[in-house]
């Protein structure tokens, strides 16, 4: 079946470090989009990518990366400069023919 | 520069009375829009879009919404709730750049009580 995998579910870091949260889709999407979801703010966009090897920021990029290798793939890397990084991160892919995103279940990233 | 507003952030129903979640929408074109429902530490799953065909949009699990141009809303319904239906609802706009890019409202957690 056609879907959009995120990994790991759950996550923990420690103050200072750097992690990455994976993201792949077999929909043959051509944008992914990464966002973050605290409580009672909805859905922030952090970075979006239309075409591989291309990506563009969001309207929270800071202390965030992201590459775009490969059209399926689309890692996030939450670095050090990410102040407040513990909230539940979700992907997601669309295409104009399709309209509307296809979500991933989510990360939750917490700060230990 | 397009936006979106749920009009609720909390909304109780007992069970088998309808539902109505509000949302209104500002743009300066004829927008997509979407309804998404997520439910605990899940990601969102399409409810419903409109996108510029019939103004009367029937989704997933006895949902639908109607789009009103002359009242910029798009308001979801459902005639009688379930307890499965108790989860986060999200109203989507999209933002017109032709980027795919969506506007996503703050959300509306429906309670559904026995």
């Amino acid at each position: 079946d056609g879907g959009i995998t995120q990994s790991p579910k759950y996550l923990f870091r420690k103050e200072g470090q750097n992690v990455t949260l994976s993201c792949e889709q077999n929909l043959n999407h051509d944008a992914m989009y990464w966002y973050r979801q605290d409580p009672g703010q909805g859905l922030r966009l952090i970075y979006y990518s239309q075409i591989v090897n291309d990506f563009q920021k969001g309207d929270i990029a800071e202390g965030y990366s992201v590459s775009r290798e490969k059209k399926e793939s689309f890692p996030l890397t939450v670095t050090s400069a990410q102040k407040n990084p513990t909230a539940f991160y979700l992907c997601a892919s669309g295409d104009r023919a399709s309209y509307g995103y296809t979500f991933g279940s989510g990360t939750r990233l917490t700060v230990v | 520069a397009q936006s979106v507003t749920q009009l609720d952030s909390h909304v109780s129903v007992s069970e088998g009375t309808p539902v109505l979640l509000r949302c209104n929408y500002s743009s300066s074109y004829s927008p997509s829009l979407f309804w998404y429902v997520q439910h605990p530490n899940k990601g969102l799953q399409l409810l419903l879009k409109y996108t510029s065909a019939a103004t009367l949009v029937k989704g997933i699990n006895g949902f639908e919404a109607e789009f009103k141009k002359s009242e910029t809303s798009f308001h979801l319904t459902k005639p009688s709730a379930h307890m499965s239906d108790a989860a986060e609802y999200f109203c989507v706009v999209s933002d017109g750049t032709g980027t795919y890019k969506y506007i996503f409202g703050t959300g509306t957690r429906l309670k559904v009580l026995a």
